[in-house]
């Protein structure tokens, strides 16, 4: 079975403090995702990676950066926390190559006071 | 841009009943996915369907897919309390890599 871990579960911070929030997979899967669940709204995208040190902008990036320097992993950091990005944040992997489905994470919930 | 557009949003429903949720997109895609969400939990893949008329099924649920219309959707037969849970439809568009954006999800709840 495919196992995504992330590194919290449950994460306060402050405004203006930079949050990393990090992601393992352990499938060898080439492409990594980040999105974040909000009441009413779904699954946002915010970024995503097909392979290692790529990445492409998802739906929302603003606000936030990713890293993937191993294929395993890839790291979301919001460089200047806000209130407004209070939510949870689920990561997810897939194969390459689309046409299967995504393994998701059990979230983070971050909380900017 | 790709929307996707799921209802009902919110859905009650009395244990014994049949019922339909919807997912409508709006670029050309042949690739779309159903996931169910447990309260607190993640999301786990319920289906995968990859072609204009696929159908799965998986005991009370079936999903099937539509690429003319663009449409999805997953039928819940004689529904029990157990299928409670937040279901969401997701697509991959034909182009913009394997990004998935996904519907704002059906919370379903099934009365004893």
């Amino acid at each position: 079975d495919v196992k995504v871990t992330q590194s919290s579960r449950y994460l306060v911070k402050r405004t203006g403090e930079k949050v990393f929030l990090e992601c393992v997979q352990d499938m060898d899967h080439e492409n990594m995702f980040w999105y974040r669940q909000d009441p009413g709204l779904g699954l946002r995208l915010i970024y995503f990676s097909y392979d290692v040190k790529m990445k492409e902008k998802g739906d929302i990036p603003e606000g936030y950066s990713v890293s993937r320097e191993k294929k395993e992993r890839f790291s979301l950091i919001l460089e200047s926390a806000s209130t407004n990005q209070t939510s949870m944040y689920l990561c997810a992997s897939s194969e390459g190559g689309g046409n299967s489905p995504l393994h998701f994470g059990n979230g983070t919930r971050l909380t900017v006071t | 841009e790709l929307k996707v557009e799921q209802n009902p949003l919110f859905l009650s429903m009395q244990e014994g009943k049949n019922y339909t949720i919807y997912c409508n997109y709006s670029t050309t895609s042949d690739r779309l996915y159903w996931y169910r969400q447990d309260p607190g939990k993640s999301l786990e893949s319920l289906f995968v369907l990859l072609s204009n008329g696929a159908v799965k099924q998986e005991g009370r649920l079936m999903a099937s897919l539509d690429t003319k219309a663009r449409l999805s959707t997953l039928h819940i037969t004689a529904a029990v309390h157990d299928l409670s849970a937040t279901y969401f439809c997701a697509v991959e568009p034909e182009t913009g890599g394997f990004k998935t954006i996904f519907g704002a999800g059906t919370r379903l709840f099934v009365k004893a």
